[in-house]
């Protein structure tokens, strides 16, 4: 079966352009989880979302991040515009029924 | 609040001997723990779980982790290291709030297993 899939896996843009990160969760998951892993602040979870609803969006930096789950295959994180300081490796994580979380490959952001 | 505490940045153990990670929980229910990997440039992979039952939960990879309710611990073990177990580890509890599916990560352990 095809786990958590992101696009691109790498990606690297210079200060002030859009950057859309994608997922596609495991097919009949509906619990839907972005995270940010930096050296500085560890793992944190930005936006988190249940049958394409978000749920709670406390952890989302500032108003520059947006993401949205149009359908229950797909959803995408936006920073617009993008700073040096978003650079980071972003995980999407996805569940069906209870807390045990399956994670992407992740995409590696770089911002110049 | 719930929370969860890794209070080892990293550990350091020779190939072949036994290993220890550990972890301390706090919630005002009854927890849920998870542990997780990630090697390098992956994401996170799931080890193993403690819902409810015997204290002593096998995992992936031939770990274990061991429920102590009284010391409100969650270590995870393994008999005999290998080098290919060196890894960030991380230690996670169910949130207890309204949003039963997130969980709450600790830091991460960095396990360096040397040959």
């Amino acid at each position: 079966d095809a786990g958590v899939i992101q696009s691109p896996r790498h990606e690297v843009t210079e200060m002030g352009q859009e950057v859309t990160l994608r997922c596609k969760p495991i097919s009949g998951h509906n619990s839907l989880f972005w995270y940010r892993q930096t050296m500085m602040r560890g793992l944190e979870l930005l936006i988190y979302f249940n049958n394409n609803v978000p749920i709670d969006d406390s952890g989302m930096p500032e108003d520059r991040f947006s993401a949205k789950m149009p359908n229950a295959s797909f959803s995408t994180l936006k920073i617009q515009p993008s700073e040096p300081r978003d650079s980071a490796v972003y995980f999407c994580a996805s569940t069906l029924e209870g807390p045990l979380q399956y994670f992407g490959p992740g995409t590696r952001l770089t911002v110049l | 609040a719930q929370s969860v505490a890794q209070p080892e940045d990293q550990v350091n153990v020779a190939e072949g001997n036994p290993l220890t990670v550990k972890c301390t929980y706090s919630v005002s229910g009854n927890p849920y723990l998870f542990w997780y990997v990630q090697y390098p440039n992956r994401g996170l992979q799931f080890l193993l779980k403690y819902i409810t039952g015997d204290n002593l939960v096998k995992g992936s990879y031939g770990f274990e982790a061991e429920f102590n309710k009284s010391q409100t611990s969650f270590h995870l073990k393994k008999p005999s290291a290998l080098v290919s177990d060196s890894a960030l580890y991380f230690c996670a509890v169910r949130d207890e709030g309204g949003a039963t599916n997130k969980l709450i990560f600790g830091t991460g352990t960095l396990l360096a297993v040397q040959p």
